[in-house]
């Protein structure tokens, strides 16, 4: 059982380029989402989605776009790159419970460097 | 605006000492609250949560306390064990329709010294 896998674990852009950060879960979660994580700094949401072709924003969404065509996976794209998106990228899921917390289960986190 | 803060960004233990990491909150809508646990290169990982209608909850050596007049809760760990040694997360969300977003913290590093 996988759980959560996000690929690539490193990369290194440099300003203007683009790339996508994937996520596939295997646990048949139907929400999702994507979380970023600034040295010295809690996570702050970017996207999120809670059913296939279901996505909506976060915290932080500026600069990002991102899909559902499936529930296992939630790809995350930066168009155009810059500086102030380095940082590391978390991919999440859980099952939506009626009463109770919902609990995430994260990725292993992308580390995003922008030059 | 943070909604939820942890105003220690380290604490150091000794082994076999009770660790106590602070969480606290501004938005009373908040129904429950987690705390996650975070090593280096790897994901938070969930450790505990309690609903906001209760006062405690207890899990092995890790216990959640919440006192929801002075919106603040705190994890303790009993005892301390160099493996406890990680980043630790406070997060709360709320009920119904919005139950599904967590807001964190900015950690606490922990660590625990043989």
């Amino acid at each position: 059982n996988a759980g959560v896998t996000q690929t690539p674990k490193f990369r290194i852009l440099k300003i203007g380029q683009s790339m996508t950060l994937q996520c596939t879960q295997d646990m048949n979660h139907n929400y999702m989402y994507w979380y970023r994580q600034d040295p010295g700094m809690g996570l702050k949401l970017i996207y999120y989605s809670v059913g296939a072709g279901i996505t909506d924003k976060g915290e932080v969404p500026n600069g990002y776009n991102v899909s559902r065509s499936t529930t296992e996976d939630f790809p995350l794209r930066l168009e155009l790159a810059a500086p102030s998106q380095t940082s590391v990228y978390f991919c999440a899921s859980s099952y939506p419970v009626r009463s109770g917390a919902n609990v995430l289960t994260f990725g292993a986190g992308s580390r995003l460097t922008v030059l | 605006d943070q909604q939820v803060k942890q105003n220690s960004p380290s604490l150091s233990v000794q082994e076999g000492r009770i660790s106590i990491l602070n969480c606290d909150y501004t938005n009373s809508m908040f129904d429950y609250f987690l705390w996650y646990k975070k090593y280096p290169a790897e994901g938070p990982t969930f450790l505990i949560s309690i609903s906001s209608i209760k006062d405690k909850n207890e899990d092995g050596r890790f216990t959640v306390f919440l006192n929801k007049s002075a919106k603040h809760l705190s994890l303790h760990i009993v005892p301390s064990q160099p493996g406890d040694s990680a980043v630790y997360f406070c997060a709360a969300t709320g009920s119904g329709g919005s139950n599904y977003k967590l807001t964190f913290g900015k950690g606490t590093l922990l660590t625990v010294n043989p």
